[in-house]
């Protein structure tokens, strides 16, 4: 039961190049989001998917992108990589977007930006 | 707008004492609120939830919390302290509309043997 997989685990990147994280989930959720975590400033949200097809900002989208893939899979892309982007990423998912329904959380990914 | 605020970025307590973990929250319609641990070099679990059910919630692990309207609060506590609940500890809420969930600063917590 692999619930939400992230890849890749770490990642060294030099400014201005670009990657893409991927994020899969298998337990038939219709949300998913991205989101990063800086040393005490807790999770800031980058860019959510509230059902298959859509996609919208969150609270710190600047310097990225998303990709719905299908319902499974939702993509983040840094297409210059920056210091400032330095991080580790979350991706997770929720059943649906209800407020009573928690969210699942991948292993994240560590992010470092020379 | 909705927020959640985690008084003390770091607490420490010995091992068998009490936890406490102080979440204040701020939200202008009943709140929807959670308490996620995250592990190192782990992302984060629900450790429990309070969805307009009973006031006092239980959660896995031995930890419970309450909410209360009055001091606007949902503190996380466990009556004995283990070595294994050395962690970080996220207060969050969910956003009128559902498609969001904010998140404290977060609280680490060291248990000293």
């Amino acid at each position: 039961n692999a619930g939400v997989t992230q890849t890749p685990k770490f990642q060294v990147l030099k400014t201005g190049q670009s990657m893409t994280l991927q994020c899969a989930q298998d337990m038939n959720h219709n949300s998913m989001y991205w989101y990063r975590q800086d040393p005490g400033m807790g999770l800031r949200l980058i860019y959510y998917s509230a059902s298959e097809g859509t996609t919208d900002k969150g609270e710190v989208p600047n310097g990225y992108n998303v990709s719905r893939l299908n319902k499974r899979e939702f993509s983040l892309r840094l297409e210059s990589a920056a210091p400032s982007q330095t991080s580790v990423y979350f991706c997770a998912s929720r059943p649906n977007p209800d407020r009573a329904t928690e969210a699942f959380f991948g292993q994240g990914t560590r992010l470092t930006v020379v | 707008a909705q927020s959640v605020t985690q008084l003390g970025s770091h607490v420490s307590v010995s091992e068998g004492a009490l936890v406490l973990l102080r979440c204040n929250y701020s939200s202008s319609v009943p709140p929807y609120l959670f308490w996620y641990v995250q592990y190192p070099n782990q992302g984060l679990q629900l450790l429990l939830k309070y969805t307009s059910a009973a006031t006092l919630v239980k959660g896995i692990n031995g930890f419970e919390a309450e909410f209360k309207k009055s001091e606007t609060s949902f503190h996380l506590t466990k009556p004995s302290a283990h070595m294994s609940d050395a962690a970080e500890y996220f207060c969050a809420v969910s956003e009128y509309g559902g498609f969001k969930t904010i998140f404290g600063a977060g609280t680490r917590l060291f248990v000293k043997a």
